[in-house]
């Protein structure tokens, strides 16, 4: 069963504009979040991560919001740039635990 | 960016037969991963290593085995490969292992293998 849930397989927005990315999960246990950039042909890289005990975390033109409640977290690129366009994946992760489930990905174009 | 090299980065072989591919690491991190990525599923955990001769299960471990001599390399091995392997295979190490922890993995460039 597949705990960590992307259901936007693409999203397109214009330079400049938001972009906003959304990870749903289904684990009440998951109490660290990350996402995810990959290019192709390249391995993924950390992006920017949360707690659980955190609703907000903030790196530059990156946001990632979280609410438990709904299960629910999100990725806000403001402005977004022709650079960003990658694929992303969220990931969430229990305790000390090693077996850290990701989404399936959401393929990001800006265009310019 | 993190010292990690994976080996080969294609191979394309046939039913049946064995595969090893190959993580090294320069970081000296205590943890390893190996992950596979197939569309539709993101990146799944096969297996991973917390120290020399220790490894453990991930969510999908079936048909795959690793192998772990020396902190920097990390081996994982179809013993009989299947087409339902077909994959792009990722290998990631961390230094603290958990994501509770505040750390963070680090991935290679991938290897992409097919099995006909």
């Amino acid at each position: 069963d597949q705990q960590v849930k992307q259901n936007s397989p693409s999203l397109s927005v214009q330079e400049g504009r938001i972009s906003i990315l959304n990870c749903d999960y289904t684990n009440s246990m998951f109490d660290y979040f990350l996402w995810y950039k990959k290019y192709p042909a390249e391995g993924p890289t950390f992006l920017i991560s949360i707690s659980s005990i955190k609703d907000k975390n903030e790196d530059g033109r990156f946001t990632v919001f979280l609410n438990k409640s709904a299960k629910h977290l999100s990725l806000h690129i403001v402005p977004s740039q022709p650079g960003d366009s990658a694929v992303y994946f969220c990931a969430a992760s229990r305790g000390l635990n090693n077996d850290m489930r990701f989404g399936a990905g959401t393929r990001l174009t800006v265009k310019p | 960016d993190a010292g990690i090299t994976q080996s080969p980065r294609h191979k394309v072989t046939e039913t049946g037969t064995p595969v090893t591919l190959r993580c090294h690491q320069t970081e000296n991190h205590r943890y390893m991963y190996w992950y596979r990525q197939d569309p539709g599923h993101g990146l799944r955990l096969i297996h991973y290593s917390y120290g020399v001769k220790d490894t453990d299960k991930g969510e999908v471990s079936d048909g795959y085995s690793v192998s772990r001599s020396k902190t920097e390399d990390f081996l994982l091995t179809l013993e009989s490969a299947t087409s339902s392997q077909t994959s792009v295979y990722f290998c990631a190490i961390s230094l603290l292992g958990g994501g509770a922890s505040g750390d963070t993995q680090y991935f290679g460039p991938g290897t992409r293998l097919t099995v006909l």
